[in-house]
């Protein structure tokens, strides 16, 4: 059974849309959850860090957060063609394990 | 030089050979990882160390050996490899178990 389920995509979006990205986990104690950005062939980029219920913003990104029903998602607004990547959700489960648990990732297309 | 730095980017090596993969944080963290990830797969979680001790490994073949000098190094030892090892190789370290990881740029390894 995965531990951080994400929908593998590709999502598909026009330009200036709002692109919303979900990631459901497993471990009810997990405390902190991020998300990460993935140009092909590139490595992972941290864009969004949440620890507590409720939504959180930085710039065109929200992430939001709901502990009760193990749910962290992603939106993002006036989508760019620039933003077409994988979005990788990642959740410390706060079982003493001392790596992130990362989901497989969204893919998300951005059509101009 | 600054965050997560890899060395080398891109690695071709033959089945028989022993090669290196180098990782250097200039962050300040205390725990750094390796990942792997092959074409359209998930991120694999191949080994942990935290404070220069290696706390997990996530039965990895022997043939991947890591080592860890001291907190701000991470080594990947390579010998004896399979073609299906082939992947982008990713270093990433965190300043606390399960804290936001900030990600190399990856070698890519091919093995003829």
């Amino acid at each position: 059974q995965k531990e951080v389920e994400q929908n593998s995509g590709p999502l598909s979006v026009p330009e200036g849309a709002i692109a919303s990205l979900n990631c459901t986990y497993s471990d009810r104690v997990s405390q902190s959850f991020f998300w990460y950005r993935q140009y092909s062939g590139k490595s992972p980029e941290l864009i969004m860090s949440i620890y507590s219920n409720g939504d959180k913003e930085d710039g065109r990104f929200t992430a939001q957060l709901n502990k009760a029903s193990q749910y962290v998602s992603l939106l993002i607004r006036d989508s760019q063609p620039s933003d077409s990547a994988t979005y990788l959700c990642a959740v410390n489960e706060g079982t003493g394990r001392r790596a992130l648990t990362f989901g497989s990732g969204t893919r998300l297309q951005v059509q101009p | 030089e600054t965050g997560v730095t890899q060395t080398p980017r891109h690695l071709v090596m033959g089945m028989t050979n022993k090669k290196s993969l180098k990782c250097e944080q200039h962050l300040g963290h205390n725990a750094m990882y390796w990942y792997k990830q092959s074409a359209k797969k998930p991120l694999e979680l191949m080994f942990v160390y935290s404070l220069e001790e290696r706390v997990e490994n996530n039965s990895v073949p022997s043939r991947f050996s890591p080592e860890c000098p001291n907190s701000s190094h991470l080594f990947l030892h390579l010998h004896t490899l399979q073609p299906e090892d082939s992947a982008l190789y990713l270093c990433a370290s965190s300043q606390s178990g399960g804290g936001e990881a900030f990600f190399g740029q990856g070698t890519r390894l091919t093995v003829v």
